[in-house]
């Protein structure tokens, strides 16, 4: 069974850095393409970044290019998402999503973990 | 980037069938996703590539469209399925996630 289990979120101040982690099991994390999706509170879904199955290619929306850094450890089954330079707009759900085949569907999410920017 | 449009909100009795669009601002071809989010949890897919179904959604569920216009189905519908539906596009970057429609049983 496909588990994906994020961790690291909670309250930082406008201006810091967080990093979010995803724990990966029930499946070869080392063959499969990875992503952050963002869901505001009360809003919608929003692609955040995705990482190659090896992790030589990153891709990231425009909003958090030069501020977020998704990366993987393969050794380890676990995504990560280094947030740096965080706005208030960044408050959000950050779910974990397995991206199933080069076509970029997100497959199986994980249960999200919740990062407020406030002061 | 390529805007999916959905209607916020459907309203429909157990039993009955049920079609929730998604309209995208460009062409899409067949890249086209549908997931279900139920209150207080994360999405799960139902529907790849605009028609495939995904393994282990019921068969009730069904999906059509090309280019611009897609449809998720739901016949008949039930008491479960009340939830948050979204479309997501793959095929322009960045990828995109339709607004949601949500489906309220009476």
């Amino acid at each position: 069974e496909v588990q994906l289990v994020e961790s690291g979120g909670g309250l930082v101040q406008p201006g810091r850095s967080m990093k979010l982690s995803c724990a990966a099991s029930g499946f070869t994390f080392n063959n499969y393409d990875m992503a952050w999706v963002c869901q505001a509170p009360k809003k919608g879904l929003e692609w955040v970044a995705t990482i190659s199955y090896d992790g030589s290619s990153t891709y990231y929306r425009d909003s958090v290019k030069g501020r977020f850094t998704i990366s993987r450890d393969n050794a380890k089954s676990t995504l990560y998402l280094q947030m740096d330079s965080l706005r208030s707009e960044d408050t959000a759900t950050y779910y974990c999503a397995l991206m199933d085949s080069g076509l970029n569907w997100f497959a199986y999410w994980g249960q999200g973990t919740l990062v407020t920017v406030s002061s | 980037d390529t805007v999916l449009t959905q209607s916020p909100a459907l309203a429909v009795s157990p039993g009955e069938r049920v079609t929730i669009s998604c309209r995208a601002s460009e062409s899409v071809s067949t890249l086209m996703h549908w997931y279900q989010q139920k209150p207080g949890q994360q999405p799960t897919l139902l529907i790849y590539l605009a028609s495939n179904l995904e393994s282990g959604v019921p068969a009730r569920f069904s999906g059509s469209g090309s280019g611009t216009d897609f449809t998720l189905t739901i016949d008949p519908v039930e008491a479960d399925d009340t939830a948050t539906y979204y479309c997501q596009q793959s095929w322009n970057d960045p990828w995109t996630f339709g607004g949601g429609t949500k489906l309220e049983l009476k």
